[in-house]
């Protein structure tokens, strides 16, 4: 598995406001993805972040919402920009270890936008 | 895209009884399968997984079996403790698309 950590783990923001959410993973791993999971609700992807080039959004995510940095193989960055209460939710980051597809998650950022 | 339906969406048991999850996907190229609990305000932890190649795995009181044919994969716990009262998410992933996607979730109850 991975040691994952979480920057900041809450914060309640105002809205219109961006908030950058860090992610350090104590190895170097190829795949990291940022979640997104609302109260009671399952995991949603926003992206997939790889080394060296850009993220790849699914849908319904934008980059000018949602923009990720991925500057080395232990780091990612997430930010979400001008906020809306609805944007209040758990952001998690994962990673997949080597290449058999098991994603270990970090704890969570929980957002609260007010 | 790959599509995972999880039911029931409300379990509980009692304490000792076994309970049963049960998951479908929809794309028949998915190879890989885990299972993950989540309990209150924590991280989803994965709990066990199992590869195409493989139809039933186990781990002391957690088992998984795996229905290719039917695209039905199930988690069971036996021997149901408090402890294991969480939400647990089953979750489905196709080769080289590298995205894994999850189900709805079942919020289990074990009542003591």
């Amino acid at each position: 598995s991975a040691v994952i950590s979480q920057k900041p783990s809450r914060d309640i923001c105002q809205r219109g406001t961006s908030l950058t959410i860090q992610c350090q993973v104590d190895s170097q791993v190829t795949m990291m993805f940022w979640y997104r999971q609302q109260p009671g609700q399952s995991l949603t992807l926003i992206a997939t972040a790889n080394q060296g080039s850009e993220a790849t959004y699914e849908s319904g995510f934008v980059i000018d919402k949602f923009p990720i940095s991925r500057p080395n193989l232990t780091f990612s960055t997430l930010t979400v920009s001008n906020m809306s209460p609805e944007d209040s939710s758990i952001y998690l980051c994962s990673v997949e270890v080597s290449t058999k597809e098991t994603q270990y998650f970090g704890p969570g950022t929980r957002l609260l936008v007010l | 895209g790959e599509n995972v339906e999880q039911h029931p969406s409300t379990l509980s048991v009692q304490e000792g009884d076994s309970a049963v999850i049960k998951c479908t996907y929809s794309d028949s190229a998915s190879n890989y399968f885990p299972w993950y609990k989540q309990e209150l305000g924590k991280r989803p932890q994965l709990i066990i997984d199992i590869r195409s190649n493989v139809g039933e795995k186990k781990d002391q009181r957690i088992a998984v079996t795996l229905n290719k044919t039917a695209k039905h994969f199930s988690l069971h716990i036996t021997e149901t403790q408090p402890e294991d009262s969480a939400v647990y998410f089953c979750a489905a992933s196709t080769p080289g698309y590298q995205k894994v996607t999850f189900g709805t979730g079942t919020k289990l109850q074990v009542i003591p």
